[in-house]
C-alpha cells in the first residue's frame, strides 16, 4: 500500500524559514519523480514544486521559485520542501504526492501557518 | 500558463441523479486530465487519469470525457457518498494547474 506521510508544519513568523518532510512507503521511491501541492484554507490547489527521480531536475511555479527549494533521499525514500522567506500567502495545508505523469497518491497533508 | 476554467462552482444534486462537471483548458492538454474527489479534511483522491479512464476502485458510476478543449467528469446516479468537492489538474506542462472545484452537495 502506497503511504505518504507529511511531517514539519507549524506556525512560523513571516520572513522565517521552514522544512518540510514526506515518509514514502510501500513503492520504489527512486523510480518516481515526486511533488509538492498545496492548499491555502478554504481554497483550491495550487501546485508547488516537482523533483525528478534523481534530483537533478526540478520544477516550480513562479509563486515560490527562488524561496523553495525541493529535495530528496532515495536512500530514505524521503521527500522534503525547505521553504525561506515565507509570506502570510504561504499559509496552507501542504501536500506530499507521487507523480507519475498525473499526481496519482497523496499523503494526508500538513498544516503551515505564518503569522506574526 | 494553462488556465483551467471549472464550472459550476458548487451544486445540489438530488440522489440518483445525473451530474456532470467540466473544466475548460485554456490550451491544447491533450488528454493530461485528470479528475480528483475530496472529502472534508481528507487528501484528493484520484477519480479518472489522462481523461477518459477508470482509477482502479472507482465506481462505474463516473465516467470522464473529452470534446475540444472541455472535459468532462459524469456521475450517474448520484450515491451519497459522493459528497465532496470534484477538480481537475492538467499536467501536460508546467507549471502543473487545476480547477477552482466544484462542491457537490446532496439535495
Amino acid at each position: 500500500e502506497v503511504q505518504l506521510v507529511e511531517s514539519g508544519g507549524g506556525l512560523v513568523q513571516p520572513g522565517r524559514s521552514l522544512k518540510l518532510s514526506c515518509a514514502a512507503s510501500g513503492f520504489t521511491f527512486s523510480n518516481y519523480y515526486m511533488a509538492w501541492v498545496r492548499q491555502a484554507p478554504k481554497k483550491g490547489l495550487e501546485w508547488v514544486a516537482t523533483i525528478s527521480t534523481s534530483g537533478s531536475r526540478t520544477y516550480y511555479p513562479d509563486s515560490v521559485k527562488g524561496r523553495f527549494t525541493i529535495s530528496r533521499d532515495n536512500a530514505k525514500s524521503s521527500l522534503y520542501l525547505q521553504m525561506n522567506s515565507l509570506k502570510s500567502e504561504d499559509t496552507a495545508t501542504y501536500y506530499c504526492a507521487r507523480q507519475e505523469g498525473l499526481l496519482d497518491y497523496w499523503g494526508q497533508g500538513v498544516m503551515v501557518t505564518v503569522s506574526s | 500558463d494553462i488556465q483551467m476554467t471549472q464550472s459550476p462552482s458548487s451544486i445540489s444534486v438530488s440522489l440518483g441523479d445525473r451530474f456532470t462537471i467540466t473544466c475548460r483548458a485554456s490550451q491544447d492538454i491533450g488528454n493530461y486530465l485528470s479528475w480528483y474527489q475530496q472529502k472534508p479534511e481528507k487528501s484528493p483522491k484520484l477519480m479518472i487519469y489522462r481523461a477518459t479512464n477508470l482509477e482502479d476502485g472507482v465506481p462505474s458510476r463516473f465516467s470522464g470525457s473529452r470534446s475540444g478543449s472541455d472535459y468532462s467528469l459524469t456521475i450517474n446516479s448520484l450515491e451519497s457518498e459522493d459528497t465532496g468537492i470534484y477538480f481537475c489538474l492538467q499536467h501536460k506542462q508546467y507549471p502543473f494547474t487545476f480547477g477552482s472545484g466544484t462542491k457537490l452537495e446532496i439535495k
